[in-house]
């Protein structure tokens, strides 16, 4: 059974770096074709993709917001950090990370935490 | 790359079935077989329900199906349940290897 949780920090000022943690079970980010992505939901919002890292160690960003992320894993602790610089109010949203199998799916997700950027 | 479109709602009847659209770009469901949908109920996270355009992950129903035309994907529901009451979300492989969702759709149920 996969499973996934995120942790970090539930607040954050603006100008700060968020740090987040993805920890997971039941695979490994080793094995061939399997990834980890960060997702966030702004309250009441849709769904905005983030970044996603591979078993091979290919990293994507999303276009508008690659300049502030950093994506990283390590794979002896089955842990994904995602780093977001110069956080802002706008940037106050649900953060989850999920599995990306083999195949081109998310699935599943971990349960999220979130974040309010305020001072 | 922009979010792709859906209707903001689409409601109907128990029983019946709907259709819910999801419309993007040459550079993303146009040029990719590669559109998953995405099942949220509130305060919940989000449930895959279709990749790869049309397949289903194991346990998903059987009501649940997608389908592509050009730079549309739709994802329909049959026999429409109260349970099916949910947010639901497209989400696209892009160029440069990217993805991208959907504006998402608010499913009711009468």
């Amino acid at each position: 059974q996969i499973t996934l949780k995120e942790s970090g920090p539930t607040l954050v000022k603006p100008t700060q770096t968020l740090t987040l943690t993805c920890a997971f079970s039941g695979f490994s980010l080793s094995t061939s074709g399997v990834g980890v992505a960060w997702i966030r939901q702004p309250p009441g919002k849709a769904l905005d993709w983030l970044a996603v890292i591979y078993w091979d160690d290919d990293k994507r960003y999303s276009p508008s917001l690659k300049s502030r992320l950093t994506i990283t894993k390590d794979t002896s602790k089955n842990q994904v950090v995602l780093r977001m610089t110069n956080m802002d109010p706008v940037d106050t949203a649900t953060y989850y990370c999920a599995h990306r199998a083999s195949y081109f799916g998310f699935d599943p997700w971990g349960q999220g935490t979130l974040v309010t950027v305020s001072s | 790359q922009s979010a792709l479109t859906q209707p903001a709602s689409v409601s109907g009847s128990p029983g019946q079935s709907i259709t819910i659209s999801c419309t993007g770009t040459s550079s993303d469901v146009g040029s990719y077989d590669l559109v998953s949908w995405y099942q949220q109920h509130p305060g919940k996270a989000p449930k895959l329900m279709i990749y790869e355009g049309s397949k289903r992950p194991s346990g998903v129903s059987n009501r649940f199906s997608g389908s592509k035309s050009g730079n549309t994907a739709s994802l329909t529901i049959s026999g429409l349940q109260a349970d099916d009451e949910a947010d639901y979300y497209c989400c696209s492989y892009a160029v440069s290897n990217n993805y991208v969702f959907g504006t998402g759709t608010k499913v009711t149920v009468l």
